[in-house]
């Protein structure tokens, strides 16, 4: 009964391919994210869904496009991939809540991260 | 400049010690501070969440401390186990018309037996 499930775990690929990572949570989230980690361990977001709507589109290339068919996934591709691409790549999941006309953001779940390799 | 700066950077104790990381942040306005736990080749996963009327939470043996004044967390582990050997990621979350989030380097604990 995994919360926040990644696939592929790992993915090699050459410079130039296109490719997926999907995520799908079980958790009834209405906000779905993905994040970058790179070889420094840094975080950094990348984009954020609410109810199938994009909310945060932080500076990444176009060549990345995330798609959310439902709230209960976040697909991201990637067009033309490059040797700076290699990372590990983290869905998460929240329940995004509305107070007093604001909008604050509870606990993140991760999924177990997929490790994509450019050659 | 929204910023979150951790230390130490690696940190290495022995098993049954107490050890405390730190988190300056100059993210603004401040909406909330977290502190996740992240196992080599895992996601990270929440240890606390402190709004800015809070200033110290406990889970279990993790109790993260939050001066909003000086813009310091800290989360202090007591009682370390060889299990709590991970990365410690201080998480700062500004509320701006929409949502910015920034996560610290992180520190790296060695818990040796």
């Amino acid at each position: 009964d995994t919360a926040v499930s990644q696939t592929p775990k790992y993915l090699v690929t050459q410079m130039g391919n296109d490719k997926s990572i999907k995520c799908e949570q079980n958790l009834g989230h209405d906000t779905m994210y993905w994040y970058k980690q790179d070889s420094k361990k840094f975080l950094k977001i990348m984009f954020s869904y609410n109810n199938k709507e994009l909310i945060i589109n932080e500076t990444v290339p176009n060549r990345f496009s995330p798609k959310s068919p439902d709230k209960a996934h976040l697909n991201l591709h990637i067009n033309s991939l490059e040797l700076g691409d290699s990372a590990v790549y983290f869905c998460a999941s929240s329940q995004g809540i509305i107070a007093g006309g604001s909008r604050s953001y509870n606990e993140q779940f991760f999924g177990p991260g997929t490790r994509l390799t450019v050659l | 400049k929204n910023q979150v700066e951790q230390s130490p950077q690696s940190l290495i104790i022995l098993e049954g010690k107490n050890c405390t990381l730190q988190c300056n942040y100059t993210v603004s306005p401040f909406s909330n501070l977290r502190w996740y736990k992240q196992d080599t080749g895992r996601g990270p996963v929440s240890l606390t969440i402190m709004t800015f009327s809070e200033n110290t939470k406990s889970n279990g043996r993790y109790t993260a401390t939050l001066d909003a004044d000086t813009k310091q967390s800290s989360l202090h582990i007591t009682a370390s186990q060889l299990s709590d050997s991970a990365s410690y990621i201080c998480v700062v979350s500004a509320r701006t018309g929409g949502f910015k989030t920034i996560f610290g380097a992180g520190t790296r604990l060695f818990v040796k037996a």
